[in-house]
């Protein structure tokens, strides 16, 4: 089974911390994601990665940037936390060249921001 | 325009009936198209995978797939108290790179 981990389930920071959500998946997958969802906005993609050290903007990158310095961790980073940032974040990952192949999520992060 | 629209209800059936989700695409060069369960507060969870057209059952899970008309659709048969759920229709972009999500359907299912 694909196993993405996601290395906290709920987060409690201050506004104008930093913040890093870590995100680790064991299925060797190029591709890694970084998703947030809101009530009534959906899923909505922040960055995404198709390899180490290769990072591409999503819908909502502002505020937010990500590090990948080896294949199976995609962190995300949040620079100076703000409350508008309070959201679920989750992580997925998929493999880049089988079209088929669908996108695993993690159990995702319920970060607060105060 | 979205990439992907679903129905976004909240659809309610009862205990044992068919429930049914739609969704259509925009990008006719996609390949491969999903659907994810997620309970509240929970992450989405993988239930069926299309690529075809036609028809894929899985137990009681059926999910139709027409290219022509860029439109997916999910029936669950008799349907669960516990197949309460908001249902996310997926399509895989022609890249390879992008997933598009559609905003969800809520289903109740009611005892």
């Amino acid at each position: 089974d694909v196993k993405v981990t996601q290395s906290s389930r709920y987060l409690v920071k201050r506004t104008g911390e930093k913040v890093f959500l870590e995100c680790v998946q064991d299925m060797d997958h190029e591709n890694m994601f970084w998703y947030r969802q809101d009530p009534g906005l959906g899923l909505r993609l922040i960055y995404f990665s198709y390899d180490v050290k290769m990072k591409e903007k999503g819908d909502i990158p502002e505020g937010y940037s990500v590090s990948r310095e080896k294949k199976e961790r995609f962190s995300l980073i949040l620079e100076s936390a703000s409350t508008n940032q309070t959201s679920m974040y989750l992580c997925a990952s998929s493999f880049l060249d089988r079209g088929n192949s669908p996108l695993h999520f993690g159990n995702g992060t319920r970060l607060t921001v105060t | 325009q979205k990439e992907v629209e679903q129905n976004s209800g909240p659809l309610s059936v009862p205990e044992g009936a068919i429930a049914s989700l739609n969704c259509t695409y925009s990008d006719r060069g996609s390949q491969s198209f999903f659907w994810y369960r997620q309970y509240s507060g929970k992450s989405p969870e993988l239930i069926m995978s299309i690529y075809s057209n036609g028809d894929k059952e899985d137990g009681r899970f059926t999910a139709q797939l027409n290219k022509a008309s860029q439109y997916v659709s999910l029936l669950i048969r008799d349907s669960q108290p516990s197949d309460s759920a908001t249902y996310l229709c997926a399509v895989r972009g022609w890249t390879g790179n992008q997933f598009y999500f559609g905003t969800g359907t809520s289903l109740t299912v009611i005892p």
